[in-house]
């Protein structure tokens, strides 16, 4: 089936600094991917749809100067954690369309902290 | 309002003890159910896709059903190695906008 490689696994990084997380889809092309946050011992929650070539779309309450998402090419999507606080802490995931039918494919996650 | 609830939250098996996990739904225009492991750390693994009420779909000890208005993951005579959490998502609405709405999650352990 489709791969989504996620890149880095986890970053620690310091109050006020920004942080770019990867995702690209491996062996085949993905006009949009889905950004993802979980916190601990909660579920998925949807933060934005990555369009390639076009603004990303946001979820309600989503700051989008905050989550910068660039879908530049049509296998690699960014996330970028501005200013990055410890309430920004969390396990981030993206996904894209397995375009064999096997539903949403996800990257293996970036672990965030924030100190 | 889309909303997917999860039941239980937890559940301990003995290895090859039988259950079911439940997943109760309320969309608006249902597109897909779909179900999926996920390990400690580690992004979701997908294992179902349902579409439409009466669907059925098997892999290994899993099987997923599909009614109007909840999905059951059957798990028959589990082992350890099907300790997980399983989530459970659905895909509403018109226009192909790929979001899914995730439930809470069962998370299953599974004792030798």
């Amino acid at each position: 089936g489709a791969v989504v490689s996620q890149h880095p696994s986890w970053v620690i990084c310091k109050s006020g600094t920004s942080v770019k997380i990867e995702c690209r889809s491996l062996d085949f092309q993905a006009t949009t991917m889905f950004w993802y946050r979980q916190f601990p011992k909660q579920s998925l929650m949807l933060m934005a749809t990555s369009n390639e070539g076009s603004k990303a779309t946001y979820e309600q309450g989503v700051e989008k100067d905050k989550f910068l998402i660039n879908h530049a090419s049509l296998t690699l999507s960014t996330l970028t954690v501005t200013s990055a606080h410890p309430e920004d802490s969390s396990f981030y995931i993206c996904s894209a369309r397995d375009p064999g039918g096997g539903g949403y494919t996800f990257g293996s996650g970036t672990r965030l902290t924030v100190v | 309002e889309d909303q997917v609830t999860q039941s239980p939250e937890a559940l301990r098996l003995q290895e090859g003890e039988s259950s079911s996990l439940n997943c109760s739904y309320t969309v608006s225009g249902l597109r897909g159910l779909f179900w999926y492991r996920q390990d400690p750390g580690k992004g979701p693994e997908f294992l179902f896709t349902l579409y439409s009420a009466g669907e059925e779909k098997e892999k290994e000890r899993l099987k997923a059903t599909l009614t109007k208005k909840e999905s059951f993951l059957h798990i028959t005579a589990p082992k350890p190695e099907d300790s997980a959490t399983y989530l459970c998502a659905v895909q509403a609405g018109s226009g192909n906008t790929g979001k899914l709405i995730f439930g809470q999650g069962t998370t299953l352990q599974v004792k030798p």
